[in-house]
């Protein structure tokens, strides 16, 4: 059975840095894997989605890789700003498993 | 009205109450899911229903009961629950109800509090 999990749980930092989240899978038969943002009390906004082919997606000031063989993937957000603040979650598709989402990383970037 | 949209957006209710919770997408989109997200737990997929039919069901307690009359239309009744139930319930819809290349579109949540 497929497991996510997501490191740092948290994570602060001032504006205009660059960072990176990452999201750990087990099962790596995936066929996609989705990064999520999600605003306090709020639904889910999809980011990217990363096909089992690729190896990367980018939008805007967002880049998301995948490395299945590892099992990993990153987001990458370039010149952090205070609006990007919010949970970031991936969630891995494997066949029959639908979506397995990871706890989510916290991020504050503070102005 | 665009996208994805649940009611109500809060909900108390006691163990003996009957409720329902409503998702209605506007996206022409074939799936449709609930998941439940509870403080200090991953998101959690109950349901799924593609084309109308219920495709997969996640080992959820016989008081969660899901209905899906249309492509547009999802709701998740609600009787006899415990404490533990309170969390926020989330409904997602994606295009072809595979997740193989889906992206999945959520709304934006009912809280639900069992008291």
């Amino acid at each position: 059975k497929q497991e996510v999990t997501q490191i740092p749980a948290a994570l602060s930092v001032p504006e205009g840095e660059n960072l990176v989240l990452n999201c750990s899978f087990t099962d790596s038969a995936i066929y996609n894997l989705q990064w999520f943002r999600q605003d306090p009390g709020k639904g889910l906004t999809s980011l990217l989605l990363i096909q089992s082919s690729q190896r990367e997606q980018t939008s805007g000031r967002l880049n998301a890789s995948l490395d299945k063989s590892s099992g990993r993937s990153t987001l990458y957000i370039a010149a952090s700003q205070p609006g990007d603040s919010a949970t970031y979650l991936c969630a891995a598709y494997n066949y029959g498993q639908n979506f397995v989402f990871g706890p989510g990383t916290r991020l504050s970037v503070l102005p | 009205e665009t996208g994805v949209t649940q009611t109500p957006r809060h909900l108390v209710m006691g163990m003996t109450n009957k409720k329902s919770l409503k998702c209605e997408q506007h996206l022409g989109h074939n799936a449709m899911y609930w998941y439940k997200q509870s403080a200090k737990k991953p998101l959690e997929l109950m349901f799924v229903y593609s084309l109308e039919e219920r495709v997969e069901n996640n080992s959820v307690p016989s008081r969660f009961s899901p209905e899906c009359p249309n492509s547009s239309h999802l709701f998740l009744h609600l009787h006899t629950l415990q404490p533990e139930d309170s969390a926020l319930y989330l409904c997602a819809s994606s295009p072809q109800g595979s997740g193989r290349t889906d992206t999945q579109y959520f709304g934006p949540g009912t809280r639900l509090t069992v008291l």
